[in-house]
């Protein structure tokens, strides 16, 4: 069956460190994978997409990285900060309407 | 304010009852999607529209779901004859041609 798996544990980084995220999925050929930010009792927030063609992403501290051999995608936050702490949620696009999110990563960032 | 625009925030209702919700897109995206999501899951794919075309909805969504984008607008998911189950945050996103969603801030729904 196809899967979307992500930490279901929380991520706790001390401030200014590295945060590292792990997007893995099954049975799946995605054209796309996006990752969103996502805070309490709020709706998502994009943040990057990266398509299958490319290896790695970067925006201003976050970079994402595609490995469709691996069937995983890596999301860092450089230089994290408290207001870093969210849950991250990864979601695959497979070339049609449908977009499948995972469970998502809560990152917890401590000053 | 010109991001996707959701309501009610929140909504109570007793088992039974139908409930409607109302999404209001960024202007210039023609797609529009619902979604779904429960506590520590992600969010759960129900409904897809391109302007006022209905071109994807998900097995999940029983017969007591109904979604309309009546003129490439504005669009209303309807649950009939609610059940506990029901209870779940509803997102609407948007987009343009692009891939990426613009979400909205969700409707809360629970029922009683």
């Amino acid at each position: 069956s196809q899967k979307i798996e992500q930490n279901s544990e929380a991520l706790n980084i001390q401030e200014g460190k590295t945060a590292t995220l792990t997007c893995n999925y099954t049975n799946y050929s995605p054209a796309y994978l996006q990752w969103y930010r996502q805070d309490p009792g709020r709706g998502p927030v994009f943040l990057l997409l990266i398509r299958e063609n490319e290896k790695e992403k970067r925006k201003e501290r976050l970079k994402v990285t595609f490995d469709t051999t691996l069937k995983q995608s890596l999301f860092h936050i450089t230089a994290s900060q408290p207001a870093d702490s969210a849950t991250y949620l990864c979601a695959l696009n497979t070339g049609g309407f449908k977009t499948i999110f995972g469970a998502g990563t809560r990152l917890f960032v401590k000053a | 304010d010109t991001g996707v625009s959701q309501n009610p925030r929140h909504k109570i209702t007793k088992r039974g009852q139908n409930v409607t919700f109302r999404c209001d897109p960024i202007s210039e995206h023609n797609r529009l999607y619902w979604y779904r999501q429960t506590l520590g899951q992600g969010p759960e794919f129900l409904t897809y529209f391109q302007n006022e075309a209905q071109l994807e909805k998900s097995r999940l969504l029983s017969d007591r779901f109904s979604a309309e984008r009546p003129k490439g607008s504005f669009s209303t998911l309807e649950i009939q004859r609610t059940e506990q189950g029901d209870s779940a945050m509803y997102l609407c996103a948007s987009s343009p041609l692009n891939p990426e969603a613009f979400f909205g801030q969700g409707t809360r729904l629970t029922v009683v």
